[in-house]
């Protein structure tokens, strides 16, 4: 257990609705990171926050956006999904912001897309 | 543009003997590497990690080995166990500005160790 949580687990819609992906980073760690893996792919990264604030922005499309929290949780907001969307959704955390962080991942939520 | 490619899919290697993952990147500006594993229906879990000073980061029986000319990084089990099958992905950062970073990580490869 990473201590990093991720709720829904599991969240079947249909195109065009919208989501959100909840994550709680373990205690103490102050930076969020989501991530997409989609059918036989990597992991990409999507955006990153710290403290609240965004600090780095991967491949996250303009449908997709995020927040983090006062109390450090974070959210992902899929909007308009398309069935491209389906896939695994990680958060992770890492006490600082830097690249030079061990990122603890959460068990991730899986989306599908009918 | 994959600026971080694990070229092998798959690998199998035989329980006892050494398992190599390789991992090449592109762009120069990556100075810190990570190796992360991922079993079936989980997250991925930190495995080692080295900077781009260095050239070698042991633990344990997981050794990484980092080639800057080559932007090369190859991942050592040595000796491999079946309880390290899983996927290892090999991920790299850079600091861009004074506080932002870019991550990348690669696509993976599937290592089965056989009893």
């Amino acid at each position: 257990d990473s201590g990093v949580t991720q709720t829904p687990k599991h969240l079947i819609t249909a195109t065009g609705q919208r989501v959100t992906l909840r994550c709680s980073p373990r205690s103490g760690d102050l930076s969020v990171y989501w991530y997409q893996q989609s059918l036989d792919q990597g992991l990409q990264f999507l955006i990153q926050y710290y403290n609240g604030e965004e600090r780095a922005k991967g491949n996250i499309l303009e449908r997709f956006s995020a927040q983090q929290f006062p109390d450090l949780h974070s959210e992902l907001n899929l909007s308009s999904l398309e069935l491209g969307d389906s896939a695994l959704y990680f958060c992770a955390s890492s006490v600082q912001a830097g690249g030079r962080n061990e990122q603890f991942f959460g068990p991730g939520t899986r989306l599908t897309v009918l | 543009d994959q600026q971080v490619k694990q070229n092998s899919p798959s690998l199998s290697v035989q329980e006892g003997r050494i398992s190599i993952l390789n991992c090449d990147y592109t762009n120069s500006m990556f100075d810190y590497f990570l190796w992360y594993k991922k079993y079936p229906a989980e997250g991925p879990t930190f495995l080692i990690s080295i900077s781009s000073i260095k050239d070698k980061n042991e633990d344990g029986r997981f050794t990484v080995f980092l080639n800057k000319s080559a932007k090369h990084l190859s991942l050592h089990i040595v000796p491999s166990q079946p309880g390290d099958s899983a996927v290892y992905f090999c991920a790299a950062s850079a600091e861009l500005t004074s506080g932002t970073y870019k991550y990348i990580f690669g696509t993976g490869t599937r290592l089965k160790v056989l009893a």
